[in-house]
């Protein structure tokens, strides 16, 4: 079974330019997250989506954070302007919602640096 | 949600058990206790969860007390690369609304 796929692994970028993130979930899993990871610190949850709706995006910074899930499958992460302090890995995982574990199935991150 | 608390640090002798504590003195009763751990450069891995009972699997067991407040990760035999950063996290039955702290650093010496 294919696991989470991110993409790019690693961008560096300087303030106040753009970027996007994209996450592939498990096929068939309806629940996905997209975390923020600063060095020295557990992920942080910046939203959730059921399907292609939004659960949770209480912790998203909304002046600059954007977020989709088109279809219900892949989704985007968007950065726009960069600030220093954006500088973490990006997480996406997904969870096939209904089963009881409720596990969740992390990718290997998108690592984003800003100078 | 649950609050845990974790110790920041720990040390391991290899092929020994690693036991990780984890306080969650607020939680309910029909909250989850989760583990996760993560390996450097690499995204958090499920490891095991329980309810009230103990529970066992091929990676780990999880010890809950009767009253719920504390739970412990038991590692029965670490390796080396069982070093790693583990999670404990509290999570309501039918949510899934992770919230992770900052964990435990677990290092397994040779």
């Amino acid at each position: 079974e294919a696991g989470v796929a991110q993409s790019p692994r690693y961008k560096i970028i300087e303030k106040r330019q753009s970027v996007a993130f994209w996450c592939n979930p498990i096929s068939g899993h309806a629940t996905l997250y997209w975390y923020q990871q600063i060095l020295g610190q557990g992920p942080k949850l910046l939203i959730q989506f059921q399907n292609n709706g939004v659960v949770d995006d209480s912790q998203l910074p909304k002046d600059r954070f954007s977020a989709e899930r088109l279809k219900g499958v892949d989704s985007t992460l968007k950065i726009q302007p960069a600030k220093l302090e954006d500088s973490a890995v990006y997480l996406c995982a997904s969870s096939p919602r209904g089963l009881s574990t409720g596990e969740l199935f992390f990718g290997e991150g998108s690592r984003l640096t800003v100078l | 949600d649950a609050k845990t608390t974790q110790p920041p640090s720990m040390d391991c002798a290899e092929g020994r058990a690693a036991n990780l504590p984890c306080n969650h003195s607020t939680i309910s009763g029909n909250e989850y206790v989760y583990w996760y751990r993560q390996i450097h450069s690499q995204g958090p891995q499920y490891i095991i969860h329980g309810l009230k009972n103990n529970e066992t699997n091929e990676m780990a067991s999880l010890i809950i007390t009767e009253d719920r407040k504390s739970s412990t990760l038991i590692l029965p035999h670490a390796t080396l690369r069982d070093t790693a950063v583990y999670y404990c996290i509290g999570l309501p039955a039918g949510t899934y609304k992770y919230i992770f702290g900052t964990g435990t650093r677990l290092k397994v010496l040779a």
